[in-house]
């Protein structure tokens, strides 16, 4: 059963555009929402965390966007560059238990 | 700062044969989890060591394993490889269990 269900599998955006990136989770004990960005050859880094008692935060170009009713997250990439060509991993934790994965969206950013 | 250290980066084994992976976590980390990365399964858990107890284990069968040291080090070792075992292999340090996780690069595991 997978706990974090995360869309599109790939995504293809144009230089400057707008990246969006989705997941939807089902335990409502999950309390700690992260996402990870992976370059080839390389682990998962952190991008950046939510909890949820807030609906939205922002750093720099990325943004994250929480839907606590509905039980979705999203990842919003604004003025997308070659340079965030890599895959993005959303994450789900409840306590202290493992972080939970979804499976990746693959971006390509475009000149 | 130094980062999360995974040695070997690359590993070419034969079915049947057991395999050790080592970690070494960002100084002062205490907690090490290990990631079985693949195309197919994505990130999936395998077992996690907090002060060299482990805390927490993914379902992996028992030919998975792991061990924490007083340093802080970890080791993962798969005995009797499978080819389905040929995947990245990644460990991950915090200072506390799962909160700002920071991964090492992985060691790419080929059974042949």
């Amino acid at each position: 059963q997978q706990q974090v269900k995360q869309s599109p599998q790939s995504l293809i955006v144009q230089k400057g555009g707008i990246s969006i990136i989705n997941c939807a989770y089902e335990n409502t004990a999950f309390d700690y929402f992260p996402w990870y960005q992976q370059f080839p050859g390389k682990g998962p880094a952190l991008l950046i965390a939510i909890r949820p008692d807030v609906s939205e935060k922002k750093e720099g170009r990325f943004t994250i966007s929480f839907n606590k009713s509905a039980k979705q997250f999203s990842l919003h990439i604004m003025d997308s560059q070659p340079g965030d060509s890599a895959t993005y991993f959303c994450a789900a934790q409840a306590g202290n238990t493992p972080l939970v994965f979804g499976k990746g969206t693959r971006l390509s950013v475009i000149a | 700062k130094a980062g999360v250290t995974q040695t070997p980066r690359y590993l070419i084994k034969t079915r049947g044969q057991q395999v050790t992976l080592s970690c070494s976590p960002i100084s002062g980390h205490r907690s090490v989890s290990w990631y079985q990365q693949t195309p197919g399964q994505g990130l999936q858990f395998l077992f996690e060591y907090f002060s060299e107890t482990q805390r927490n284990k993914g379902n992996f069968p028992g030919r998975f394993s792991g061990r924490q040291f007083s340093n802080s080090r970890s080791e993962m070792n798969v005995s009797t490889l499978e080819l389905g075992d040929s995947a990245l292999y990644l460990c991950a340090s915090s200072f506390e269990t799962g909160i700002g996780y920071t991964f090492g690069s992985g060691t790419r595991l080929t059974v042949v």
